[in-house]
């Protein structure tokens, strides 16, 4: 599976947009690429997935080059609640395919 | 309605123990994972089972034997509990087919004394 290498904190201020980049030079032709958000004494929820180009939802964005040996994750506009660890994962999106979660990246959302 | 629950939430016990975790999901999932996140907060899939069938085993010890006795059900027995084995347990499931998207319970904090 394919190792992914992110930042392992980053600071933000209400109202910013934050860019949190994860590398994964080894994808393979068959993998997706996912994050997902963890707060505390929680299990991590699901973000958004991407496999090339541009995804949108109502929570970030995922931009995805066309190499997709990286990829980043943009979260509109932070507020507090939005202080959690992110996870970017890379994977085969088959049937029993398992889900290698990194390091992740802790965001601190301040005042 | 709670889409993966787990109990219990939290567990204290002593070495050389023998505790179970359940996990249930109401998402019509075929695949159900155990995960354990270390103090570094590292979260690593230990099993994976697919329609009750084990998929993915890895590299844990023995003394952890899951069980499935319907798609909807994931338990993880504990034997002879050790000080390394105090985390954080995760249950999840996923449809299993064509993405990776996973529902993941709100954890079971085990902690051996």
């Amino acid at each position: 599976l394919a190792k992914t290498t992110q930042p392992i904190s980053m600071d933000s201020y209400e109202g910013q947009e934050v860019n949190i980049t994860c590398s994964h030079n080894n994808i393979a032709t068959n993998d997706y690429i996912t994050w997902y958000q963890q707060f505390p004494s929680q299990g991590p929820r699901f973000i958004i997935q991407g496999y090339k180009t541009k995804v949108t939802n109502e929570v970030a964005s995922l931009f995805i080059p066309a190499d997709r040996k990286s990829s980043t994750l943009s979260l509109p506009r932070v507020s507090l609640s939005d202080t959690a660890v992110y996870y970017c994962l890379v994977g085969p999106g088959a049937a029993g395919n398992k889900l290698t979660f990194g390091g992740g990246t802790r965001v601190l959302v301040k005042p | 309605d709670t889409a993966v629950s787990q109990t219990p939430k939290y567990l204290v016990t002593q070495m050389g123990n023998d505790k179970s975790i359940k996990c249930e999901q109401n998402l019509g999932h075929d695949t159900m994972y155990w995960y354990k996140q270390d103090s570094k907060k590292f979260l690593k899939i230990m099993f994976s089972y697919n329609n009750k069938e084990l998929i993915i085993n890895e590299t844990v010890p023995n003394r952890f034997s899951p069980k499935s006795p319907d798609k909807a059900h994931l338990n993880l027995h504990i034997n002879s509990l050790e000080l390394g084995d105090s985390a954080v347990y995760f249950c999840a499931s996923s449809t299993g087919t064509g993405n990776t998207e996973a529902f993941f319970g709100q954890g079971t904090r085990l902690t051996v004394v």
